[in-house]
């Protein structure tokens, strides 16, 4: 059964400090490793993918990096408008289906 | 691009009645759609499969009977909760499959609040 962890829990951090979030993940094959966004009260936004161990991706203040055991994303010098939950998840070889993590709550202040 | 829809965003109902929400992926074709249940403070819950064309798969724990799903089109997947109790009471998230050159993305609709009283 694949399995996401994902640390720390949450995460507070001062506008300007940057900071990485983890994913560790145990699967039978992997199709792909997601990364979304959620805010309170909606659905989570999709940030990237990636395939295989070595890759790298980047959005603005975000970049994603994956190894053969792990992933994280690298927030840097955030702003109070990324405070949100970041969500990983694996993709197997089999089908479609996401396995989640629980999840990391950042919030940036001010 | 790579929206999806739902309807209603939020919906409160007397307990034993039925209610639908739909899910809908505006700009791309979604032959696999999934349906996710989730708790205050926790992540997503697979509950079942949509498949165009076909019988739902759901995960297990997840009473088919209770909540029906339908997948009618490309573009459309409907889920019915079925003589609602307190305990439904939940954000219902949708997702569909987008298949590029790049592989398959989910993206997921905006979510559904059901509260039954």
């Amino acid at each position: 059964e694949d399995q996401v962890t994902q640390s720390p829990e949450a995460l507070r951090l001062q506008e300007g400090e940057s900071s990485s979030l983890n994913c560790s993940y145990t699967v039978s094959g992997l199709r792909g490793l997601f990364w979304y966004r959620q805010d309170p009260g909606k659905g989570p936004e999709f940030l990237f993918t990636l395939y295989s161990a070595g890759e790298e991706k980047e959005k603005e203040r975000l970049k994603a990096t994956l190894t053969k055991k792990e992933s994280f994303l690298h927030i840097t010098a955030p702003k109070p408008e990324d405070s949100a939950t970041y969500l990983c998840a694996v993709q197997g070889i089999n089908d479609y289906k996401l396995s989640f993590g629980a999840g990391t709550t950042v919030t940036v202040r001010a | 691009g790579a929206v999806v829809s739902q309807h209603p965003s939020r919906v409160i109902c007397k307990s034993g009645t039925s209610v639908k929400i739909e899910c809908r992926s505006l700009d791309f074709q979604a032959t696999t759609m999934f349906w996710y249940r989730q708790f205050p403070k926790k992540s997503l819950m697979l509950m079942a499969t949509s498949n165009e064309g076909s019988k739902a798969t759901y995960e297990q724990g997840v009473e088919k009977d209770k909540f029906l799903i339908n997948h009618a089109s490309l573009t459309l997947s409907t889920l019915t909760v079925t003589s609602a109790h307190p305990e439904d009471s939940s954000f219902y998230i949708c997702s569909a499959v987008e298949t590029s050159g790049n592989g398959d993305t989910q993206y997921f609709g905006p979510g559904t609040r059901l509260t039954v009283l």
